[in-house]
């Protein structure tokens, strides 16, 4: 099993349309939680760390459930230049595991 | 204040070849990591270094692979003698050690290698 998993997707929504991404982590032990952004051909950034109570950032929500070893990112209202490849992040002990990343592509 | 720096940007070398990449991390930084995108795969982990020790390697694919950081400043990693499958993005990120269970870590751009 690996160790963070996600949908590759790739998701193709219109403009203004609602999107929710899922990821599971499989080591009980993971500290910290994010949600990175990769646009092609560039460096992953960060988009938002994702708290235990969950958290909103804008059009942008993510939710934590330690009990089912999952996490998750809402965007709502999505624009074109949310187009780019979703990394979901776990942190165990300073070591960052990344997920494969889920692509969403956001059309006109 | 400078971000995380790679070099190069892109390199292109035959198969049995050396090539060493560099990473200078964001200063004061003393984790380090290298990871690696295949085309078409997810982001792997390669290894993490804390200041000048490798706290886990368990990601390097081989022994022709090397990665260093004297200092505990920046960072190498060479790869020696390269092969085609070698071939993909290398990352490097940095974060700060400390108590705070939410510290970000920073990428650099990443360097292309391309063996042929």
């Amino acid at each position: 099993r690996k160790e963070v998993e996600q949908d590759p997707g790739p998701f193709n929504v219109p403009e203004g349309a609602t999107v929710a991404f899922n990821c599971t982590y499989s080591n009980s032990a993971s500290q910290s939680f994010f949600w990175y952004r990769q646009d092609c051909r560039k460096e992953p950034k960060l988009l938002m760390s994702v708290y235990s109570s969950g958290n909103e950032d804008g059009r942008f929500t993510a939710q934590l459930n330690r009990a089912s070893q999952y996490i998750s990112l809402l965007i709502r209202d999505s624009k074109l230049s949310d187009s780019a490849t979703y990394l979901c992040v776990v942190n165990i002990d300073n070591d960052m595991r990344f997920g494969a990343g889920t692509r969403l592509t956001v059309k006109p | 204040e400078a971000g995380v720096t790679q070099f190069p940007s892109h390199s292109v070398i035959e198969k049995g070849q050396t090539v060493t990449l560099r990473c200078d991390p964001i200063s004061g930084h003393d984790n380090l990591y290298w990871y690696r995108r295949v085309m078409g795969k997810e982001i792997k982990f390669l290894l993490h270094f804390v200041k000048e020790s490798k706290q886990d390697e368990s990601g390097m694919p081989n022994n022709r692979f090397l990665a260093e950081r004297t200092g505990g400043t920046y960072s190498t990693l060479k790869v020696q003698p390269a092969e085609l499958e070698d071939s993909g993005v290398y990352f490097c990120a940095s974060s700060q050690v400390g108590g705070r269970p939410y510290t970000e870590a920073f990428f650099g751009q990443g360097t292309r290698l391309t063996v042929v």
